[in-house]
């Protein structure tokens, strides 16, 4: 198993351009969260799914859109990308959403806006 | 507003010695924590994890402490050893959402 998997590691785009992250899991697990890294603010969650064809709004979601379209996929979109969201993006996946279970994480996308 | 807050944001230990990270949290409806490690360039891996109907848990060098009367949860590793060297964040769940502390930068010197 790949586990989560991210597309693509690294990206810079200029601001006012468009793009999508994509985050894979083979694992059929429920759950999907999309999270940004920032320094000194941890971890921060941007959107999250709860099964294929939802989405929901997390702490940060303002400039970003989300899709679940397949239950594996999870796709993070910028429309108008600002410097504000030069961060790394990380995805991970639960079973179920419990609060007990394990999240699984992907290895990043280090985006930078200029 | 920050509902999980760890305060130190580095600490540096003798490989051997014990480890001590801190972690606060503000929100006393939280009923679940859970400890993650991150290397550079990888993401969060599970580490430990605690239940508040407990106020310790321990896996093999690994231990996590509860203290709900004070909101505060503490991981403590021993003895800690240079692999241990990566940032260690605190989580806590609520609803269908996870947050997370800022993280603290543990390096263990050989």
């Amino acid at each position: 198993n790949a586990g989560v998997t991210q597309t693509p590691k690294f990206r810079v785009l200029k601001t006012g351009q468009s793009m999508t992250l994509l985050c894979a899991q083979d694992m059929n697990h429920e759950y999907m969260y999309w999270y940004r890294q920032d320094p000194g603010m941890g971890l921060r969650l941007i959107h999250y799914s709860v099964g294929e064809g939802t989405t929901a709004k997390g702490e940060v979601p303002d400039g970003y859109n989300v899709s679940r379209l397949k239950k594996q996929n999870f796709l993070l979109g910028l429309e108008s990308a600002a410097p504000s969201q030069t961060s790394v993006y990380f995805c991970a996946s639960t079973p179920r959403g419990r609060g007990t279970d394990t999240q699984y994480f992907g290895p990043g996308t280090r985006l930078t806006v200029l | 507003d920050q509902q999980v807050k760890q305060n130190s944001p580095s600490l540096s230990v003798q490989e051997g010695r014990i480890s001590i990270l801190n972690c606060d949290y503000t929100n006393s409806m939280f009923d679940y924590f859970l400890w993650y490690k991150k290397y550079p360039a990888e993401g969060p891996t599970f580490l430990i994890s605690i239940s508040s109907i407990k106020d310790k848990n321990e896996d093999g060098r690994f231990t996590v402490f509860l203290n709900k009367s004070a909101k505060h949860l503490s991981l403590h590793i021993v003895p800690s050893q240079p692999g241990d060297s990566a940032v260690y964040f605190c989580a806590a769940p609520t609803g269908n959402q996870f947050y997370f502390g800022t993280g603290t930068s543990l390096t263990v010197i050989p």
